[in-house]
């Protein structure tokens, strides 16, 4: 398997602008998480998904950001409008939730976000 | 609402130290403890995943221990190697499978 994939790798962009990150988890997997990752927070959950359906939210920081997980094999995080206090690295791991030893999560190499 | 501390933020140690990383966490509640490791730039590797039932998981140098009770983990690293460079990253698991991060300790270890 590929692991969990991720795009883009980089995004740099203006204040005001429009993103949209992307997630592939790994094929059989039935649980999702973004989580964003910065120097002084350190590693936060935003928002996960169980079976496509968003369980918890409560991580996402504003109206702002949003989630969507359309079917098993993708999901979207947008930013709209970006701040530049969005810049981060943003994460998305997948699981296979409820059996026992294999429930590690597996995550994706991050998004380095930049917004200026 | 669940905390997770470790420390040191940051250790330096000469190759071919044993060494022990260090974790808390504030509710005893959990499902599961992971230690995972970043290396600079890039995304997290799992390392060890220790059931709330059990004590302890070994791979290869590393040997993981779970004390539930006193909201307690500890990675031992046995001759340590420049190799194991990174930052490792103890998190906990709820009830409803989301992980709850510690910030992490940052190791060099010095050839």
């Amino acid at each position: 398997d590929a692991g969990v994939i991720q795009s883009p790798r980089h995004e740099v962009t203006e204040m005001g602008q429009e993103v949209t990150l992307r997630c592939k988890p790994i094929s059989g997997h039935n649980s999702l998480f973004w989580y964003r990752q910065t120097m002084m927070r350190g590693l936060e959950l935003l928002i996960y998904f169980n079976n496509n359906v968003p369980i918890d939210d409560s991580g996402m920081p504003e109206d702002r950001f949003s989630a969507k997980m359309p079917n098993a094999s993708f999901s979207t995080l947008k930013i709209q409008p970006s701040e530049p206090r969005d810049s981060a690295v943003y994460f998305c791991a997948s699981s296979l939730r409820g059996v026992g030893a294999r429930e590690t999560q597996y995550f994706g190499p991050g998004t380095r976000l930049l917004v200026l | 609402k669940q905390e997770v501390t470790q420390i040191p933020a940051a250790l330096s140690v000469p190759e071919g130290e044993n060494l022990v990383l260090n974790c808390s966490f504030t509710d005893s509640a959990i499902y599961n403890l992971q230690w995972f490791r970043q290396d600079p730039g890039k995304g997290l590797t799992s390392l060890l995943l220790i059931q709330s039932s059990q004590r302890e998981q070994t791979s290869g140098r590393l040997n993981a221990s779970l004390d539930k009770s006193s909201g307690r983990s500890t990675l031992y690293i046995a001759a340590s190697q420049p190799g194991d460079s990174a930052t490792y990253l103890c998190a906990v698991r709820g009830s409803q499978g989301n992980l709850i991060f510690g910030k992490g300790t940052k190791l060099s270890v010095k050839p």
